[in-house]
């Protein structure tokens, strides 16, 4: 089983409505992060958590909000999606020493 | 300003050549790491090498080395022996601390293609 999972995969939703991606993990990190990835921009970091009481804005918050549940789920929510949102969206995680971080499949949203 | 900075859109090599693909960064912090991912056609990232600002060894993952030039701020990471399976897109990364806390910024990419 994958260490980092993403739900749903691929979704196409409209513009205006509410759309959570949901992360969960079994690596037992305590850092979560998610990112949005647009051709030829590399990926740009949304928001992060280090522990299951932080949050942390990242380059790209605005249009977006999070929640971390529990150690093992983090959650991101487009509370009214616009088509320019149109992106791969990835977790992932990492552990406090080092950093490197281990990503999700991501999920690839549409918005129309 | 470009966190990462990585020159190359695109690279070609001959199968069984070493290929250097360029990343250089900019940064205040004097502790920072510096990462390599990479990102085949199917999507996934996939961690391929560390090095941390204050190795004074450059970091070596079986095929892949990271050659570190702290004082020019580049990381370059050299593949040896390369494969078919190479064939990807590769992404420079740094995790720095700014004013807000931690960062991770990812370059724009270098897409690798292998030629049989």
């Amino acid at each position: 089983d994958a260490d980092v999972t993403q739900t749903p995969r691929n979704r196409i939703t409209k513009t205006g409505k509410r759309i959570m991606l949901e992360c969960s993990q079994t690596k037992g990190h305590d850092r979560m992060y998610w990112y949005r990835q647009d051709p030829g921009l590399g990926l740009r970091l949304i928001y992060y958590s280090f522990d299951v009481k932080d949050i942390n804005k990242g380059e790209i918050s605005d249009g977006y909000s999070v929640s971390r549940q529990a150690q093992a789920k983090f959650s991101l929510s487009l509370e009214s999606a616009i088509p320019n949102q149109t992106a791969l969206y990835f977790c992932a995680t990492s552990d406090y020493f080092r950093g490197e971080q281990y990503f999700g499949p991501g999920t690839r949203l549409t918005v129309t | 300003a470009q966190k990462i900075t990585q020159t190359q859109p695109g690279m070609f090599v001959q199968e069984k050549e070493a290929v250097t693909l360029d990343c250089t960064y900019d940064t205040s912090d004097q502790s920072y790491g510096l990462f390599w991912y990479k990102q085949p056609s199917s999507g996934e990232m996939i961690f391929l090498i560390y090095q941390g600002s204050y190795d004074e060894q450059n970091a070596t993952e079986g095929r892949y080395s990271l050659n570190f030039q702290k004082a020019r701020k580049s990381a370059n990471l050299v593949i040896s022996a390369s494969q078919l399976g190479d064939s990807a897109m590769y992404f420079c990364a740094m995790r720095e601390v700014d004013n807000y806390g931690q960062n991770f910024v990812f370059g724009p990419g270098t897409r690798l293609s292998v030629l049989p």
